[in-house]
């Protein structure tokens, strides 16, 4: 196991609604990534959170945002849901000695939305 | 045109087969490159860094070509537990993770 969880593990929300997920870095990670897997694709990077800053952002809209604390935990928001943001929601975790560094990414076991 | 791009699979292949994959991405200043692995359902995993001069893990072996921007993973002795998804992941400097669509392998008895 990679030490990385996220919640709620399945969640049901209705167009319009808004969503908040969960997840909790591995320890000793400072970086944490969200990405989004729709059914029969690869992950989609949504943004990365490094030592608590926004630390790069994918092809979303603004109603994807997000947070990261200073024990690194991270969440996403996502207002104003729609259909097709039902998908995992999966975040990963890792060590960047700078913001510019790369390193291997260690996901958790995502959230699944379903938007109706 | 998609940055990364894999073998559209699925493969269905015997136990005991060799199988390889292939992936090819676009963006020449892609620094480090992993090969993951999906099972249905779960998160993906890491199966393994990919390093210029190739490397191998037990059955595993990837390779990468910096020139023609291309990367392979080969499974040798396939195993019924091989059976997944496997992801191709390039990783451009300060940028983030960019996953090809998948390639989906199953193992048959």
């Amino acid at each position: 196991e990679t030490g990385v969880t996220q919640s709620p593990t399945h969640l049901i929300k209705t167009r319009g609604q808004q969503v908040t997920l969960r997840c909790s870095s591995q320890s000793g990670h400072n970086t944490v990534s969200w990405y989004q897997q729709a059914l029969g694709q690869g992950p989609q990077f949504i943004f990365q959170y490094y030592r608590e800053e926004e630390n790069g952002r994918g092809n979303f809209p603004p109603r994807f945002s997000g947070l990261q604390f200073p024990n690194y935990s991270s969440e996403l928001n996502v207002n104003a849901l729609e259909l097709d943001d039902s998908a995992l929601y999966l975040c990963a975790s890792s060590l960047l000695a700078a913001p510019k560094a790369n390193n291997e990414q260690f996901f958790g076991p995502g959230t699944r939305l379903t938007v109706l | 045109r998609k940055e990364v791009e894999q073998d559209p699979g699925p493969f269905n292949v015997p136990e005991g087969a060799t199988v390889a994959f292939n992936c090819t991405y676009s963006n020449s200043a892609s620094q480090s490159f992993f090969w993951y692995r999906q099972d249905c359902r779960k998160e993906p995993k890491l199966l393994m860094s990919v390093y210029s001069s190739g490397n191998e893990d037990g059955r595993f072996t990837a390779q990468l070509n910096r020139a023609s921007q291309y990367i392979s993973l080969l499974i040798r002795d396939s195993k019924l537990s091989d059976s997944a998804t496997y992801l191709c992941v390039v990783n451009n400097y300060g940028q983030n993770f960019v996953f090809g669509p998948g390639t989906r392998l199953s193992v048959l008895p």
